[in-house]
């Protein structure tokens, strides 16, 4: 069964750092991974997504990063904002079966 | 465009009451789910529809009835509310089952309590 990860439960950084939010699986073979923004009551935004054939992806100041082997993936935001403060998740698809199994996620607060 | 619209945004549930769950899309999207979300957990599926007519379980099904009689509405059942469902609930919707080129889209959730 595919377990996923996301370490830190929550993160706290000054306005303008860069950070990093890490995202481990279990099951090598998965599909594709995701990676997801929540904002307070709310549901999910899908930020950017790694065909399992790809190595990372950019989209604007975010670049998610993918070692299949090692089972990780990493989320980097650039010169982080307030308005970046929500909670970020990351979702696997694994080659058997249709659905996403989530990790639990990162609860990210930008302080101005 | 609403997109997908989850009703009601709130209710609260003696033990042993019963509810439903309803999830409406726009989309003219085949596939649907229903997720559950935990504190410090990720979505746990509880069950999908691939078409109209059509239901299977996900992960965490148990005390749980879905029905997809019209292609835009997917409703969640409980029969008999018990405390361990207290969670928010996420409804999804997606052309079909890959997310490559087809992202998911989600309500706005449904905070339940059952007390």
């Amino acid at each position: 069964k595919q377990e996923v990860t996301q370490i830190p439960a929550a993160l706290s950084v000054p306005e303008g750092e860069n950070l990093v939010l890490n995202c481990s699986f279990t099951d090598s073979a998965i599909y594709n991974l995701q990676w997801f923004r929540q904002d307070p009551g709310k549901g999910l935004t899908s930020l950017l997504l790694i065909q399992s054939s790809q190595r990372e992806q950019t989209s604007g100041r975010l670049n998610a990063s993918l070692d299949k082997s090692s089972g990780r993936s990493t989320l980097y935001i650039a010169a982080s904002q307030p308005g970046d403060s929500a909670t970020y998740l990351c979702a696997v698809f694994n080659n058997a079966g249709n659905m996403l199994t989530f990790g639990g996620g990162t609860r990210l607060m930008v302080k101005p | 465009n609403a997109g997908v619209t989850q009703t009601p945004k709130f209710r609260v549930l003696k033990t042993g009451q019963s509810m439903t769950l309803l999830c409406a899309q726009d989309m003219n999207h085949e596939y649907m789910y229903w997720y559950r979300q935990d504190p410090g957990m990720g979505l746990r599926l509880i069950h999908y529809s691939v078409g109209e007519g059509t239901t299977a379980k996900g992960e965490v099904p148990d005390g749980y009835n879905v029905s997809r009689l019209k292609k835009q509405n997917f409703l969640l059942g409980l029969e008999s509310a018990a405390p361990s469902q207290t969670s928010v609930y996420f409804c999804a919707s997606s052309r079909d089952s890959d997310p490559t080129g087809s992202p998911l889209h989600f309500g706005n959730g449904t905070r339940l309590t059952v007390t």
